[in-house]
């Protein structure tokens, strides 16, 4: 069955890195658009980034552009998200998630990975 | 950016009701490329409608997408206890892809 499973969360500081894993299993991986979409507690869903099933072609929203950076590796079915420059107002559960088109549906979803921004 | 609004913000309804949610965006909108998804309490949101009115693979038919242009909604015929969620519209045929503020749907 198709599997999303995030990883690499965790507490951090303002100012500082963290890297973002999702590990997918039960489909072709290389087929399928990726995205990452965020949570901040209690709050609503945004949409952080998405990447191309060849890895070629990225988009970000604005809240993250310049700081974030998507990336895959389809040889180990894997998806990125590196976070650098990290603020309080970052912190949210991060979810991954695919489309098969660059514009279409998010079909499968993640369980999340939290992120905590704090000093 | 396409400013998705939902209302009502918070519904609350009784088993066997049927609830309708609304979805206004800024601007008009290829009903190919709006969405709803449903969220549980402490669970990833579900696909359950896509392309304005398909149903996504197992959701029951209580649940129909319709709309076009800038409103579109969302209608839960004969409420169901395991309805209780937030729910989201969602446009993904432009970037940013954006998700409206969520309808909190409580069962009396």
């Amino acid at each position: 069955q198709v599997q999303l499973v995030e990883s690499g969360g965790g507490v951090v500081r303002p100012g500082r890195s963290l890297r973002l894993s999702c590990a997918v299993s039960g489909f072709a991986f290389s087929d399928y658009v990726m995205h990452w979409v965020r949570q901040a507690p209690g709050k609503g869903l945004e949409w952080v980034a998405a990447i191309s099933n060849d890895g070629s072609n990225q988009d970000y929203a604005d809240s993250v552009k310049g700081r974030f950076t998507i990336s895959r590796d389809n040889s180990k079915n894997s998806l990125y998200l590196l976070m650098n420059s990290l603020r309080p107002e970052d912190t949210a559960l991060y979810y991954c998630a695919r489309s098969y088109f660059w514009f279409s549906d998010f079909d499968y979803w993640g369980q999340g990975s939290l992120v905590t921004v704090s000093s | 950016e396409i400013v998705l609004t939902q209302s009502p913000g918070t519904l609350s309804l009784s088993p066997g009701e049927r609830a309708t949610l609304s979805c206004r965006a800024s601007q008009s909108i290829d009903s190919n490329y709006l969405g709803w998804y449903q969220q549980k309490p402490g669970q990833a949101p579900r696909l359950l409608i896509y392309e304005g009115s398909s149903r996504a693979a197992g959701i029951p038919d209580r649940f129909s997408g319709s709309g076009a242009g800038t409103d579109f909604s969302l209608t839960i015929s004969r409420l169901e206890p395991e309805d209780c969620a937030v729910y989201y519209c969602q446009q993904y045929g432009s970037s940013p892809r954006t998700f409206g503020q969520g309808t909190k749907l409580e069962i009396k």
